[in-house]
């Protein structure tokens, strides 16, 4: 089946730094990757829409210079978040759709925290 | 704006018991309905996925129905094991074409007791 890679599932990092998380599909091609941003017993709140070659597409009240999204390949976006601060410490999760199957594969997720 | 909800937020049961889990949505123009488990700590897993054009998927223990019309969903589970232990989110695509977000649900919480 499909399968999204996310890496680092964990990282701290000092306040005012930048992180950067990665998404890859593995054994498919994903012109359309997903960032949502998941708060502790909430459920998952879309962030951005990642498209291969162009501009990504952000949720309204998402800062686009704070969460900076590259989709530069048809199996890798990147999420960066910018100078973090302690509030966006939180959990992050990319998925991809695979378009055979129909339905939406999720990688396994990244904790930021932020210090 | 499309809201989906699941009740209940949590639940506990003994272990063999079959249950269920519900999630309704406001707009039913939808295109499929996923359900996903998520343990601690960890990215989704997908359960089963159904389109709109049907009412039932089935994958082992698990039985999933749609009645798109009245906008509810419900997540079956037979004969519950402690590693169905999990939080279950449903959630919700409204359309094919140009909209390809997934609306999530709030999440059922559901512990099996041993």
């Amino acid at each position: 089946g499909a399968v999204v890679s996310q890496h680092p599932s964990r990282v701290i990092c000092k306040s005012g730094t930048s992180v950067k998380i990665e998404c890859r599909s593995l054994d498919f091609q994903a012109t359309t990757m997903f960032w949502y941003r998941q708060f502790p017993k909430q459920s998952l709140m879309l962030m951005a829409t990642s498209n291969e070659g162009s501009k990504a597409t952000y949720e309204q009240g998402v800062e686009k210079d704070k969460f900076l999204i590259n989709h530069a390949s048809l199996t890798l976006s990147t999420l960066t978040v910018t100078s973090a601060h302690p509030e966006d410490s939180s959990f992050y999760i990319c998925s991809a759709r695979d378009r055979g199957h129909g339905g939406y594969t999720f990688g396994s997720g990244t904790r930021l925290t932020v210090v | 704006k499309q809201e989906v909800t699941q009740i209940p937020a949590a639940l506990s049961v003994p272990e063999g018991e079959n249950l269920v889990l519900n999630c309704s949505f406001t707009d039913s123009a939808i295109y499929n309905l996923q359900w996903f488990r998520q343990d601690p700590g960890k990215g989704l897993t997908s359960l089963l996925l159904i389109q709109s054009s049907q009412r039932e998927q089935t994958s082992g223990r698990l039985n999933a129905s749609l009645d798109k019309s009245s906008g509810r969903s419900t997540l079956y589970i037979a004969a519950s094991q402690p590693g169905d232990s999990a939080t279950y989110l449903c959630a919700v695509k409204e359309s094919n074409f140009g909209n390809e977000k997934l609306t999530f649900g709030t999440g059922t919480r559901l512990t099996i007791i041993p």
